[in-house]
């Protein structure tokens, strides 16, 4: 079956540092890659996606691209802000349900 | 309109009561989902919902009856639950259940439930 797995956190950072968030997966088939973020007290946000292999997702600073030969898609920011706290989860999705991974908190300091 | 709309808020009920939860989505998906979530957990899939009518049922207890009135509705009805039951309930939706534009989900902000 499908399956995710992601660093375990939290992460810890300071304002303006290099965000790396590693991913890989399991999967049959040509699944969909996510990230999805959930702030505090909040539902789940999709940050960015991918489709197909060396796909490159990016949103609000935030990148990852969708590597076939190593299965993974890890996430990057160049520069974290205070506001980037929150819980990322990888997900991937072949035919109509997500499996997620089990979310990586990230904590970022002034 | 790329929203989808959870209500309520916030919900306390007694294990006793009946209560149901509201999903709204006006992007015209034919998908519909409900998900839960426990503290510092990933969500889990509970139903899913296919041109209204139930495609998945992942064993939820009966105490949990979803209904799905019409392809923009998605209701969660609750009866005689347990305090474990406490969570935050997420709905979402995608265009369909195949293939890659329809594999993107889309998540409403959750019902913080409290069962006492």
């Amino acid at each position: 079956g499908n399956s995710v797995t992601q660093m375990e956190g939290p992460v810890t950072l300071s304002e303006e540092a290099f965000l790396t968030i590693n991913c890989t997966y399991t999967a049959t088939g040509y699944p969909s890659l996510f990230w999805y973020v959930q702030y505090p007290g909040e539902g789940l946000q999709l940050l960015l996606k991918a489709t197909k292999a060396d796909d490159k997702g990016s949103n609000k600073g935030f990148e990852a691209t969708y590597r076939k030969e190593t299965t993974s898609f890890h996430l990057e920011k160049g520069s974290v802000q205070v506001s980037d706290s929150a819980v990322y989860f990888c997900a991937l999705t072949g035919y109509s349900t997500l499996t997620f991974g089990k979310g990586t908190m990230l904590l970022v300091s002034p | 309109d790329t929203e989808v709309t959870q209500t309520p808020k916030h919900l306390v009920m007694g294990m006793t009561n009946k209560k149901s939860l509201k999903c709204e989505q006006h992007m015209g998906h034919r998908a519909m989902y409900w998900y839960k979530q426990k503290a510092k957990k990933p969500p889990e899939l509970m139903f899913v919902y296919s041109y209204e009518k139930l495609s998945i049922n992942e064993s939820v207890p009966s105490r949990f009856s979803p209904e799905c009135p019409n392809s923009s509705l998605l209701n969660l009805h609750l009866h005689a639950l347990q305090p474990e039951d406490s969570a935050l309930y997420l709905c979402a939706s995608s265009q369909g259940l195949a293939g890659v534009l329809d594999n993107e989900q889309f998540f409403g902000p959750g019902t913080r439930l409290t069962v006492l």
